[in-house]
């Protein structure tokens, strides 16, 4: 089975402190992805990375940066956490290749909460 | 650009009953996969089902079904026989064939009610 799994479940932080999110898989997955979810906006794309040290803006970068230095490892970093970036964080991997389709596996989640 | 619509934030189902959970989209492109994906309480987003837009026969699993109307640009989900364990966040997705991002819709809460 492939397993996705982010650092923390629950986190807390306070306005204006730098945050890591961490995220790892297990299956030598190329693809890997950061999202929001926030309700009655579903799931929205932050970044997301298609090999080691390369990545791509999704829908929402302001705000967040990534990292990747491994293969498995996919950091969201937020340099100045505020208010408004309490949410709930989804981590996902997909493998690479030419098929038509690659499946996404999904994370836990961090529940961030900035004060 | 692709847009997905959810237009059922919370919806109730009695126990081994069924229920239809309704999902539009915007597209240009002509090769693309949609998707249905579940989030229980616990958090863990898993995928229910999967149809390709080139594909005219309806997918199925298990209790879950699909009606896809590409016309219509329409992909519900029906579930059958409603479990408890269906209870969840119901999140319709879209990606472009040989792509690698998913665009969410806004989600449908699900609840089964004994």
């Amino acid at each position: 089975d492939v397993k996705v799994t982010q650092s923390s479940r629950y986190l807390v932080k306070r306005t204006g402190e730098k945050v890591f999110l961490e995220c790892v898989q297990d299956m030598d997955h190329e693809n890997m992805f950061w999202y929001r979810q926030d309700p009655g906006l579903g799931l929205r794309l932050i970044y997301f990375s298609y090999d080691v040290k390369m990545k791509e803006k999704g829908d929402i970068p302001e705000g967040y940066s990534v990292s990747r230095e491994k293969k498995e490892r996919f950091s969201l970093i937020l340099e100045s956490a505020s208010t408004n970036q309490t949410s709930m964080y989804l981590c996902a991997s997909s493998p690479g290749g030419t098929s038509g389709y690659n499946e996404q596996f999904f994370g836990p989640g961090t529940r961030l909460t900035v004060l | 650009a692709q847009t997905v619509t959810q237009s059922q934030p919370e919806m109730s189902v009695q126990e081994a009953e069924t229920v239809t959970l309704s999902c539009t989209y915007d597209t240009s492109e002509s090769n693309y996969y949609l998707f249905w994906y579940k989030q229980p309480p616990s958090r863990q987003m898993i995928l229910v089902i999967r149809q390709e837009a080139y594909k005219q026969q309806n997918a199925t699993e298990n209790r879950f079904s699909v009606n896809f109307q590409k016309a219509a640009k329409s992909f519900s989900l029906k579930i059958s026989d409603s479990q408890l364990g269906d209870t969840a966040m119901y999140f319709c997705a879209f990606m472009i064939t040989y792509g690698n991002k998913l665009v969410f819709g806004a989600g449908t809460i699900l609840r089964v009610k004994s």
